[in-house]
């Protein structure tokens, strides 16, 4: 069973710090890591996409990959109010067809 | 402008009926999804195809049919045998098998359509 497993939270921080997102994902043979932010009543849209292991910087977003571990994260600095959303964790094997977390709702107080 | 739109916004099923929810893409892109998302939940696949004549099932196919007859348009019919179809309802699309590597994966997701039963 292919699974992919978010913290559902709701995280809360403080605006300037920095929220860190985790995903765990089941299948070793899974190869693309993306995430996508979903504002409340939108549709989610690209945040940033990895494939090997490390860390991969755009701007203020970081993502982490640790194919070992089998886990994914996603690090926010200075985290605005604006950054308040659910964070989707997808994952693919191969097939282009991602199999998606349930989300992890991030919460950016001022 | 390149995008995917979808319509209705909102669409109302009354008990026993089918109806058609649109999608339709400008992107040039081969391949195209429906997702359902309930509250507080991810997204769950629903059909997908991945060239023009040819679909396949998602997780959770039961109730629902597709078509693929043009590469720009997916239509999703929810029929009555979906016992339970409140949700909002997402299509997505990516460049698919032609685009080897993280281009070919990306997804591109339309606005969505919220389905409540009257």
């Amino acid at each position: 069973q292919k699974e992919v497993e978010q913290n559902s939270g709701p995280l809360s921080v403080p605006e300037g710090a920095i929220a860190s997102l985790n995903c765990t994902y089941s299948d070793r043979g899974s190869q693309s890591f993306f995430w996508y932010r979903q504002y409340s009543g939108k549709s989610p849209e690209l945040i940033m996409f990895i494939y090997s292991n490390g860390d991969k910087e755009d701007g203020r977003f970081t993502a982490q990959l640790n194919k070992a571990s089998q886990y994914v994260s996603l690090l926010i600095r200075d985290s605005q109010p604006s950054d308040s959303a659910t964070y989707l964790c997808a994952v693919i094997r191969g097939s282009y067809i991602p199999t998606f977390g349930r989300g992890t709702s991030l919460i950016v107080h001022p | 402008d390149g995008g995917i739109t979808q319509s209705p916004k909102y669409l109302f099923r009354k008990e026993g009926q089918n109806v058609t929810l649109s999608c339709e893409q400008n992107l040039n892109h081969d391949a195209m999804y429906w997702y359902r998302q309930d509250p507080g939940q991810g997204l769950r696949l629903i059909y997908y195809s991945q060239i023009v004549n040819d679909f396949q099932k998602g997780d959770i196919a039961e109730g629902y049919s597709v078509s693929r007859e043009k590469k720009e348009s997916f239509p999703l019919t929810v029929t009555s045998a979906q016992k339970n179809p409140t949700a909002f309802y997402l299509c997505a699309s990516s460049i698919g098998l032609e685009g080897k590597g993280l281009k070919g994966e990306t997804q591109y997701f339309g606005p969505g359509t919220r389905l409540l039963v009257l």
